[in-house]
């Protein structure tokens, strides 16, 4: 079973730019989550997606956003970057509307703002 | 009151001793606490998970032990080995509400032969 992947791997972006990363979730799965992961902060929780719609956003102003495309996949973009967006970028997935939780995550997208 | 507080922020352990890492939440309706092993270059990935319904889960070298009234939840590693060495994540969330996993910062877990 093909896990959760991501696009592109890296990405280096000046300040001001705008930045758009990529998820594609776990076959079968409807949930998306995105988290921040910056250095020495653990992993925050910016959004979450199930359904095609935005369920939940977390602590993050409104130049994050995103969305979840019909066939689940997802889109996270940032506008207006700034240097602290610096970060890797995490997406995971799982099935909502079951027992299961675990969400599975996959290998993040590094952000370099410059 | 959403904090997961995690230590120690980076342990290094010898081949074949206990490696503990601790976390303290504040949230009392917090009642699902996984553990995630992070190695370098990948995603989180799931390592084992425990509900307060019971005080210790233990899966192969990795337990979970949870104290509720100290709202304390540990990962103990026995039997440490070198591939290991990884970042380990607590995190908390209400049960059927995952959508909003608060994570602890990270330990950062080195095992040398």
């Amino acid at each position: 079973e093909a896990g959760v992947t991501q696009s592109p791997t890296h990405l280096i972006k000046t300040r001001g730019q705008q930045a758009t990363l990529r998820c594609s979730p776990i076959s079968g799965h409807t949930s998306v989550y995105w988290y921040q992961q910056a250095l020495g902060l653990g992993l925050q929780f910016l959004l979450w997606y199930d359904e095609g719609e935005e369920r939940n956003r977390g602590n993050f102003p409104p130049r994050f956003s995103g969305r979840q495309f019909p066939n689940y996949s997802s889109e996270l973009n940032v506008n207006a970057l700034e240097l602290e967006d610096s970060a890797l970028y995490l997406c995971a997935s799982n099935t909502r509307g079951r027992t299961e939780e675990t969400q599975y995550f996959g290998p993040g997208t590094r952000l370099l703002v410059l | 009151q959403q904090q997961v507080k995690q230590s120690p922020q980076s342990l290094i352990v010898q081949k074949g001793g206990i490696s503990i890492i601790n976390c303290a939440y504040e949230n009392t309706a917090f009642d699902y606490f996984p553990w995630y092993q992070q190695f370098p270059g990948k995603g989180p990935a799931l390592l084992i998970a425990i509900r307060p319904d019971v005080s210790e889960k233990k899966e192969g070298r990795f337990t979970i032990s949870f104290n509720k009234s100290a709202k304390q939840f540990s990962l103990h590693i026995m039997d440490s080995q070198p591939g290991d060495s990884a970042t380990y994540f607590c995190a908390a969330s209400k049960t059927y509400n995952t959508d909003k996993l608060i994570f602890g910062t990270g330990t950062r877990l080195q095992v040398f032969p």
